[in-house]
């Protein structure tokens, strides 16, 4: 299946700080990318929908000012936790869709576990 | 919206035991559904995908079925093993392509 690759898989940062996160699709192109976020346990939820070459797509209750999401190239989409909070601590997931494939399937990268001390 | 929802919330079993995960969704105009598998502090591994158009779909141990017009669908585990310990997720699409998952099922097979 096609690779999404996440980097970094783990960050701790201070508060107030901004965190970076990239995902990219390594073998395809993806014209849409996914966030989402899985606070401990708790299942995954949508963040926001990363459309390249336009503006993504929140969801309610995701502040776009703090989670900055950028979708520069087919291949690349980063999400940036600006000001980050304790309360941000959370694993950042990310997926995108092969539009190459007819059944739509979802290819997710490994995660970045953000803790903000 | 889709709503996803799985039951049980947990489960425990001795292995070699088969056993069936439960998924329930509320839209039922789905184009698939996928079954991921996710371990403590990892992130996910898809284990099957069903497209609308077909019944199950089966890989190994592990098969999984669609029900389309009751919005169900049931993964089944053949002779459970400990390594099958693991968080068992649903999730079905909306309409922009984006996943909705179920707050999954906790397997632990025990020896």
């Amino acid at each position: 299946g096609a690779v999404v690759s996440q980097h970094p898989s783990w960050v701790i940062c201070k508060s107030g700080t901004s965190v970076k996160i990239e995902c990219r699709s390594l073998d395809f192109q993806a014209t849409t990318m996914f966030w989402y976020r899985q606070f401990p346990k708790q299942s995954l939820m949508l963040m926001a929908t990363s459309n390249e070459g336009s503006k993504a797509t929140y969801e309610q209750g995701v502040e776009k000012d703090k989670f900055l999401i950028n979708h520069a190239s087919l291949t690349l989409s980063t999400l940036t936790v600006t000001s980050a909070h304790p309360e941000d601590s959370s694993f950042y997931i990310c997926s995108a869709r092969d539009p190459g494939l007819e059944n739509n399937e979802q290819f997710f990268g490994p995660g970045t576990r953000l803790t903000v001390l | 919206k889709q709503e996803v929802t799985q039951i049980p919330a947990a489960l425990s079993v001795p292995e070699g035991e088969n056993l069936v995960l439960n998924c329930s969704f509320t839209d039922s105009a789905i184009y698939n559904l996928q079954w991921f598998r996710q371990d403590p502090g990892k992130g996910l591994t898809s284990l099957l995908l069903i497209q609308s158009s077909q019944r199950e779909q089966t890989s190994g141990r592990l098969n999984a079925s669609l029900d389309k017009s009751s919005g169900r669908s049931t993964l089944y585990i053949a002779a459970s093993q400990p390594g099958d310990s693991a968080t068992y997720l649903c999730a079905a699409p909306n309409s922009g392509y984006a996943l909705n998952f179920g707050k999954g099922t906790s397997l632990l097979v025990t020896p």
